[in-house]
């Protein structure tokens, strides 16, 4: 099955730097890449994602890079605020279909230090 | 509109008990999956619905393990003779039909401990 590794597992950057944050996958069928935050106590919440046809993707200070051919994805935060301090997932959707399940990676901890 | 949600949001089991876990998704969401989140990993897929039919349940780690949507709306995790390795937080996730990435929107889970 699909299994997807996730660097660093923690993050701690000052505020303004950036943060970013790598994904590689094994499945090359895969074809959707989200990517999640989840608060302490909280439900992981979609931030920003990807489809397979599409190489890069952008919303304000968050962008997602996908290369297919090397199987790997990253996130990429600018200009980074305390508000950012949180636990990051990125997942791959397996099995080819649009309602697939998700294969989260480890997670990454990152704190924004003000 | 009102989100996934899930109860409880605690529970405490002694070991051996049996426990049930209930997800009500968005309404309208056709798609609904559960994970199970150990402390400090990443969600691992246990089960998929698609309505009431369950599609894959490749992830259920025992048959202590069983879910159903009945009426393809709430679903229930049932875990029967609860052991401590089942403590963790489990999420459900629902998807729109019609979402062409589907996107998973997650409950807040319920965290389960087994004592």
């Amino acid at each position: 099955g699909e299994n997807v590794e996730q660097h660093p597992s923690t993050l701690s950057v000052q505020e303004g730097d950036s943060a970013v944050i790598k994904c590689t996958y094994s499945d090359s069928a895969s074809n959707y890449f989200p990517w999640y935050k989840q608060e302490l106590g909280k439900r992981p919440q979609l931030i920003i994602d990807i489809r397979s046809n599409v190489g890069e993707k952008k919303d304000q200070r968050i962008a997602v890079t996908l290369n297919k051919t090397a199987k790997h994805f990253s996130l990429h935060i600018t200009e980074t605020q305390p508000e950012d301090s949180a636990v990051y997932f990125c997942a791959a959707r397996t099995g080819g279909t649009s309602y697939g399940k998700l294969t989260f990676g480890q997670g990454t901890i990152l704190t924004v230090h003000p | 509109g009102a989100g996934v949600s899930q109860s409880p949001r605690y529970k405490v089991a002694k070991r051996g008990q049996d426990v049930a876990l209930r997800c009500d998704p968005i309404s309208g969401h056709v798609s609904l999956f559960w994970y199970q989140q150990a402390l400090g990993q990443g969600p691992e897929f246990l089960t998929y619905f698609q309505n009431e039919a369950q599609l894959d349940k490749s992830g259920l780690p025992s048959d202590r393990f069983f879910a159903e949507r009945p009426e393809g709306s709430v679903s229930t995790l049932k875990i029967q003779r609860t052991q401590q390795e089942d403590s963790a937080v489990y999420l459900c996730a629902s998807t729109q039909r019609t979402s062409p990435t589907g996107e998973q929107y997650f409950g807040p889970g319920t965290r389960l401990t087994v004592t």
